[in-house]
């Protein structure tokens, strides 16, 4: 079983459509969570981040930490074409050595115009 | 553009050959990471080096090597390549001292370099 679990996609969704993206865990020390997005061809790079439980919001982007079920969740309301990427759930350790990421395996999200 | 920078962009190779690839960190940064990302695995993380010395080891193969010099430039090489090492291979870079996050900061986010796409034939 892997550390972290991501639900499949891929997702297709018109826009301005509320999207919801979810991840699962095992490890009981992850602290950090963050939402990577990726689009084709390109490095990840971060779009939110939480540390422990919680929720944060930045403009149309929802993360949700839940520690007590493991789960994960990215938000993204009035969802637009140029949100079509694929999302990355990371987490790592507190006080660990290093801050290596534990990732998913991503979620191909298409935003449909 | 993240300021890490990673050569190649693209490499094709056969089966049994070598590769080195190279990443060179955004400036200031003294730790980075190299990951694999393939279509099955998802983004695995493969070692981490810091200021020059090795901090971690994730799901590296023995045929598979890194080094970080005294620039903070790193290299990776892969050697004895197999068609099941085709993948996208990222580097990152961060600030990172130790105990990156018993602060709660987010100083020690990791930038992802734009990756190198091997393919070995």
């Amino acid at each position: 079983q892997k550390e972290v679990e991501q639900d499949p996609g891929p997702l297709s969704v018109p826009e301005g459509a509320i999207v919801s993206l979810n991840c699962t865990y095992s490890n009981s020390a992850f602290q950090y969570f963050m939402w990577y997005r990726q689009y084709s061809r390109k490095g990840p790079e971060l779009l939110m981040y939480t540390y422990s439980s919680g929720n944060k919001e930045d403009g149309r982007f929802t993360a949700q930490v839940d520690k007590s079920s493991k789960y994960i969740s990215l938000f993204i309301r009035d969802s637009q074409p140029s949100d079509s990427a694929t999302y990355l759930c990371a987490m790592s350790e507190i006080g660990s050595a290093t801050n290596k990421l534990i990732f998913g395996t991503g979620t191909l999200l298409a935003v449909q115009p | 553009d993240s300021g890490v920078t990673q050569t190649p962009k693209h490499l094709i190779t056969a089966t049994g050959q070598r590769v080195t690839l190279r990443c060179s960190p955004r400036s200031g940064d003294l730790s980075v990471y190299w990951y694999q990302q393939s279509l099955d695995q998802g983004l695995q993380f493969l070692i981490q080096y810091y200021n020059g010395e090795e901090r971690a080891k994730g799901n590296i193969l023995e045929r598979f090597s890194a080094q970080q010099f005294p620039d903070l430039h790193s290299e990776l090489n892969l050697s004895s390549l197999e068609l099941g090492d085709s993948a996208l291979y990222f580097c990152a870079s961060s600030t990172s001292p130790e105990g990156a996050w018993t602060s709660g900061d987010l100083s020690y986010e990791q930038y992802f370099g734009p990756g190198t796409r091997l393919t070995v034939t």
